[in-house]
Formats: C-alpha cells, sequence, structure tokens
C-alpha cells in the first residue's frame, strides 16, 4: 500500500507562491499503473479538485485554477509538488496529495492533509 | 464550469435505507464518468467507498452499494448504522478534469 507524506509552509501570505511537496513511499511515483493528484478542502466546505500528473508528465488542471497552479514530479525522489500562485484567504484549506489507478481512477490513497493558511 | 449536485442533507432511521445521489450539469452521468463515492467523518481524511460507478473499498461494509439511477450516480446504504453519519462526497471524471459534488451530510437519526 502506498503511503503519501504532504509537506510544506503552514502559513503563506497574500500574493505569494504556495509550495507543497507529497512524498510517496511503497511504490514508484514512475509506474503507469497510477497518476497523481492534488485536491483541497477548504475549513467546513467540500473537497475541491486541483490537478493531475501523470507519470509520462501529462497534466490536467481545474478550470477554475489553471492560470495558477502548476505540478510537477521528481522521480529520483518520488516526490510530486504543487505550487499556486497569487494566493487569498480563499485559498485557505487542507491540502491533500493521492494515487491514483490509472485503468479504475481509484483514489487509492490518501496523504493526511496539510492546513494551509494564507494570511498576512 | 461543471457543476456535480447533492443532496445538501438527509436523514435516516437506524436500520433504515437511504440513497444519495450525483447529478451533472452536463446531462446524464454514465460509467465514463467513474463515479467515486468518499465519507468523510469530522476531522478525518475522506475515505473511498465506492469507486468506478459499483465497485467497493477493501473496507467498504456490505450495506453500501453504488449504481447509476435516472441519469444520476448513486449511493444506497441499507440497514443504516449509527456510525455511517457522516458526509458524502462524489466525484466525476469529465476526459482529464475532476469534479466533486457539495456534499450530503447524512444524519442517523
Amino acid at each position: 500500500q502506498r503511503q503519501l507524506q504532504e509537506s510544506g509552509p503552514g502559513l503563506v501570505k497574500p500574493s505569494e507562491t504556495l509550495s507543497l511537496t507529497c512524498t510517496v513511499s511503497g511504490g514508484s511515483i514512475s509506474s503507469s499503473s497510477y497518476f497523481w493528484t492534488w485536491i483541497r478542502q477548504p475549513p467546513g466546505r467540500g473537497p475541491e479538485w486541483i490537478a493531475n500528473i501523470y507519470e509520462s508528465g501529462t497534466t490536467y488542471f481545474n478550470p477554475s485554477l489553471k492560470s495558477r497552479v502548476t505540478i510537477s514530479m521528481d522521480t529520483s525522489k518520488n516526490q510530486f509538488s504543487l505550487k499556486l500562485t497569487s494566493v487569498t484567504a480563499a485559498d485557505t484549506a487542507i491540502y491533500y496529495c493521492v494515487s491514483q489507478a490509472g485503468p479504475t481512477k481509484k483514489i487509492d490513497s490518501w496523504g493526511q492533509g496539510t492546513l494551509v493558511t494564507v494570511s498576512s | 464550469q461543471i457543476v456535480v449536485t447533492q443532496e445538501p442533507s438527509l436523514t435516516v432511521s437506524p436500520g433504515g435505507t437511504v440513497t444519495l445521489t450525483c447529478a451533472s450539469s452536463t446531462g446524464a452521468v454514465t460509467s465514463g464518468n467513474y463515479p467515486s463515492w468518499f465519507q468523510q467523518k469530522p476531522g478525518r481524511v475522506p475515505r473511498t467507498l465506492i469507486y468506478s460507478t459499483t465497485n467497493k473499498d477493501s473496507w467498504t461494509p456490505a450495506r453500501f452499494s453504488g449504481s447509476l439511477l435516472g441519469g444520476k450516480a448513486a449511493l444506497t446504504l441499507s440497514g443504516v448504522q449509527p456510525e455511517d453519519e457522516a458526509d458524502y462526497y462524489c466525484l466525476f471524471y469529465y476526459g482529464g478534469a475532476w469534479f466533486f459534488g457539495g456534499g450530503t451530510k447524512l444524519t442517523v437519526l
């Protein structure tokens, strides 16, 4: 069973860039059987899909966030990362990294989540 | 922008049966939307209940089932238990992009 762990600053100032990394253990991020996803959940609200990245490097983005989001992967470190630019208070949320099985698209592992607060 | 709509809240008696649904603003939900369902309890990480419309995760109790019903994705709980009180979210795939429903707060009372 893969394990995922988010890391990054818990506090980001408005207009700055939020940067998070997900470290994957128990499986290779280069596997073509899986793809890698960021999801966020604002306090008291439902989850929101942010972006995916596949081992091929193919990426997909939430249309409402696309202009501000970058997702990348570092196979040497078995990590994938998220950058969200020009953050506002509306970007305050728990950020989760997850793995999804390619054929079924099942979310089979969730990170524990990391709370990122946008505040000056 | 695609919108996925769920009942905001439902109440069910212990031992009863309840069906939660998810509708898509694009039209009928199909297996090609790979409907998934998640359960989330307060302060906890969401857990996958159902994926690819009908498939159960390894931990999913037998009383949960997924289906397509009247152009929507559906999650049915039969023989509801008090521990089923939680928020439930659906997730749909649209050719690369994914959209969550707003969630259903299920109360067992």
